[in-house]
C-alpha cells in the first residue's frame, strides 16, 4: 500500500544545533522525494528535493540523503535558527505517478 | 511571476450548501493537483488534472466532490451538500510540463462548515 512514515513528530533543538528528520516509504517505484516547510497558516514551501538516482543533495544549511535499498530518506538542517521553526513534511511520488504521498509532519522548534 | 493563486482564502458554509474552490496555476504550468489537510494532519492527495482532463482522481471521495480544469480559466474543486467533516484546508499545487513531479503550492482555501 501507499505509505510514508515520518519521525519524529516533534523535535526541539537549541539554536545552532542540527536537526534530522527521517522518512520511510513503502513503494519501491517511488522516484522523487520532496521536502516541504509549512509555517502556521501558510502554504507548504518546497525547500529541497531529491531524485532516486542521487544519494545526497545539499543546499546551504539543508541537505537530504536517500537510501533506496532501505527505502528511507532524511532531511538534515545544520546551524538551526529560530526562523527554521515550522512543520516539515516529507513526500514521495507514488508508483511512477506525480501523486504525492505525504508523511505526517514534524513540528520543529528551534529554541533561542 | 505570480505563484499559484487560490480563492477564496476562507470560506464559510452551512451544512448542505455548495462550496466552490478556485485555483489558478503558475504561468506556464498545465498540471494541477488538489490536496486536503485536516487540522494537525498531513496533506492527502485528492485529484490530478491537466487541461480538460482528469488524470488521477483516486483520492476523491466517491460522492459530492468533483473537480475540473477547463481549457480557459481556473481549476475548480466543487463540494456539494457540505458536511462538518469537510472542514479543512484545501491546497492546490501546479507543475510545469516536463517537470511534473515538482509541485508548487498555493496559499490554500480554509473551508469551515457550520
Amino acid at each position: 500500500g501507499e505509505n510514508v512514515e515520518q519521525h519524529p513528530s516533534t523535535l526541539s533543538v537549541q539554536e545552532g544545533d542540527s536537526a534530522v528528520i527521517k522518512c520511510t516509504y513503502s513503494d519501491s517505484a517511488s522516484n522523487y522525494f520532496p521536502w516541504y516547510k509549512q509555517e502556521l497558516g501558510k502554504r507548504p514551501q518546497l525547500i529541497i528535493d531529491i531524485r532516486s538516482n542521487v544519494g545526497e543533495k545539499k543546499d546551504q544549511r539543508i541537505a537530504v540523503t536517500l537510501n533506496k535499498t532501505a527505502k528511507h530518506f532524511s532531511l538534515h538542517i545544520t546551524e538551526t535558527q529560530p526562523e527554521d521553526s515550522a512543520v516539515y513534511f516529507c513526500a514521495a511520488t507514488f508508483r511512477g505517478t506525480y501523486k504525492y504521498i505525504f508523511g505526517t509532519g514534524t513540528r520543529l522548534k528551534v529554541l533561542a | 511571476n505570480a505563484g499559484v493563486m487560490q480563492n477564496p482564502r476562507h470560506l464559510v458554509r452551512r451544512r448542505g450548501q455548495e462550496a466552490r474552490l478556485r485555483c489558478s496555476p503558475m504561468k506556464g504550468h498545465s498540471h494541477v493537483y488538489w490536496y486536503r489537510q485536516l487540522p494537525e494532519e498531513g496533506l492527502k492527495f485528492m485529484v490530478y488534472l491537466q487541461k480538460e482532463n482528469i488524470i488521477d482522481e483516486s483520492g476523491m471521495p466517491k460522492e459530492r466532490f468533483s473537480a475540473e480544469f477547463p481549457k480557459e480559466g481556473p481549476s475548480i474543486l466543487r463540494i456539494q451538500q457540505v458536511v462538518r467533516g469537510d472542514s479543512a484546508a484545501y491546497f492546490c499545487a501546479s507543475s510545469p510540463q516536463g517537470v511534473e513531479e515538482t509541485q508548487y503550492f498555493g496559499p490554500g482555501t480554509r473551508l469551515l462548515v457550520l
